[in-house]
């Protein structure tokens, strides 16, 4: 089955750039869109933005402004920058398969599944 | 934004007893045109990323026991354990996957714990 996981610094400096990739296995990344989401520790989460393998994206808008999602079909990854980071994005980093899924050219909305196991990165000087 | 608001926060119920979570959504997350409700429920245990159960607001998740169920539909949702078990001991969350793009928000979560 499809399997996602998470790589990248687990510590970022305050008004850097956040940087992970997530790396898909068992599967293809084509034909679906892929998300990020956080999770502040002991908090809730918060959906980051999607890409579609074919690149086109859509981002949270509280977030649009410092977000970008790239995907490489060739190697199964695809990728997470957020520049400007302060304390507040310290958060476990989920990649995720969703929101969106696409059969015989007909896309519709579905829930995240499966998801990575997660990357706390700590914003700290 | 549509906002998501489960209750309770936190919730103990006794082993073999039933647990009743509830969800609220700001705005209707039924599409009219399919008759399909956006509503998702996940598992969170400690140091796992959520584990998708519900889906549709009602169809379980393949290998989630049937112990778990979903109900509800457009602004008012419910998750009902039918008989706790101690592997159960986790924060359960809704999203809604209706709105963009606004994005996909989540509830708060709800706790729950044996009592």
């Amino acid at each position: 089955q499809v399997q996602l996981q998470e790589s990248g610094p687990g510590l970022v400096k305050p008004s850097e750039t956040l940087s992970l990739t997530c790396t898909v296995s068992g599967g293809s990344i084509s034909s679906y869109y892929w998300s990020w989401i956080r999770q502040p520790p002991g908090k809730g989460l918060e959906w980051i933005g999607y890409i579609y393998y074919s690149g086109s994206t859509n981002y949270n808008p509280s977030l649009k402004s410092r977000v970008t999602i790239s995907v490489d079909t060739s190697k199964n990854q695809f990728s997470l920058k957020l520049s400007s980071v302060t304390a507040a994005d310290t958060a476990v980093y989920y990649c995720a398969r969703g929101p969106r899924y696409c059969t015989n050219g007909v896309c519709y909305s579905g829930p995240f599944d499966p998801w990575g196991q997660g990357t706390l990165v700590t914003v700290s000087s | 934004d549509i906002v998501m608001t489960q209750s309770p926060d936190s919730l103990a119920v006794s082993l073999g007893e039933r647990a009743t979570i509830n969800c609220k959504s700001s705005q209707s997350v039924l599409y009219s045109s399919n008759n399909k409700n956006y509503l998702a429920w996940y598992q969170q245990k400690p140091g796992q990323p959520p584990k998708l159960l519900i889906y549709w607001a009602s169809t379980r998740e393949s290998g989630v026991p049937d112990r778990f169920s979903g109900s509800g539909s457009g602004t008012d949702f419910t998750l009902t354990i039918s008989s706790l078990q101690a592997e159960d001991v986790a924060v359960y969350y809704c999203q809604q996957y209706y709105s963009t793009p606004r994005g996909y928000t989540f509830g708060q979560g709800t706790k729950l714990e044996i009592k």
